[in-house]
């Protein structure tokens, strides 16, 4: 089926460790984003790719690094996990300027991190 | 920047009965679209509706409308005859028209409907 998956769906780590989360979508978006959903602050911006080539900082990009690997993928990577970093994370994309831009973004699964 | 507020973290409803889950946002572009979003347990997020700015007629899917009046910056989502299956947490979701075309949510709202 056409979408945006992600993985892990779950994850637990130990402070400092690091690890990357992968996202893939196969509906030819040019625009990918990750959002961080914390209880009571719904749905915050980490970093966003408006195309193949180019990533850009959200609203809370801080611990986070990005790669647009090609049009397909955008993976999230945290160098340095910590507790503040607990999180469910999603991943999404959307036709960027195109037509069906309006109609949204399409959203992947979530992953449920915590770190202890 | 934009911002969204949804001014209730948790609204109930009794099935069958109809709901209005607020929104405000403040923007100072003309040109934008306006989302409601639905979250089950699940975690999945379901695009519920959508609205252009540039579009005076309020949308409509099945059950739910919503009461979109732009020179108050209010995009509120009505559900008819709530089911048990509407039970969810609502975002309320802003874009500006080209640019990044960044979605901006609100806090959301927890809707509990009762039997």
């Amino acid at each position: 089926n056409a979408g945006v998956t992600q993985t892990p769906k779950f994850q637990v780590l130990k402070t400092g460790q690091s690890m990357t989360l992968q996202c893939a979508q196969d509906m030819n978006h040019n625009s990918m984003y990750w959002y961080r959903q914390d209880p009571g602050m719904g749905l915050r911006l980490i970093y966003y790719s408006a195309s193949e080539g180019t990533t850009d900082k959200g609203e809370v990009p801080n611990g986070y690094n990005v790669s647009r690997l090609n049009k397909r993928e955008f993976s999230l990577r945290l160098e340095s996990a910590a507790p503040s970093q607990t999180s469910v994370y999603f991943c999404a994309s959307s036709d960027g300027a195109g037509f069906l831009a309006d109609y949204g973004y399409t959203f992947g699964s979530g992953t449920r991190l915590t770190v202890v | 920047a934009q911002t969204v507020t949804q001014s209730q973290p948790e609204m109930s409803v009794q099935e069958a009965e109809t709901v209005t889950l607020s929104c405000t946002y403040d923007t100072s572009e003309s040109d934008y679209y306006l989302f409601w979003y639905k979250q089950p347990p699940s975690r999945q997020m379901i695009l519920v509706i959508r609205q252009e700015a540039y579009k005076q007629q309020n949308a409509t899917e099945n059950r739910f409308s919503v009461n979109f009046q732009k020179a108050a910056k209010s995009f509120s989502l009505k559900i008819s005859d709530s089911q048990l299956g509407d039970a969810a947490m609502y975002f309320c979701a802003f874009r500006t028209q080209g640019g990044s075309e960044k979605l901006v949510f609100g806090k959301g709202t927890k809707l509990t409907v009762n039997p």
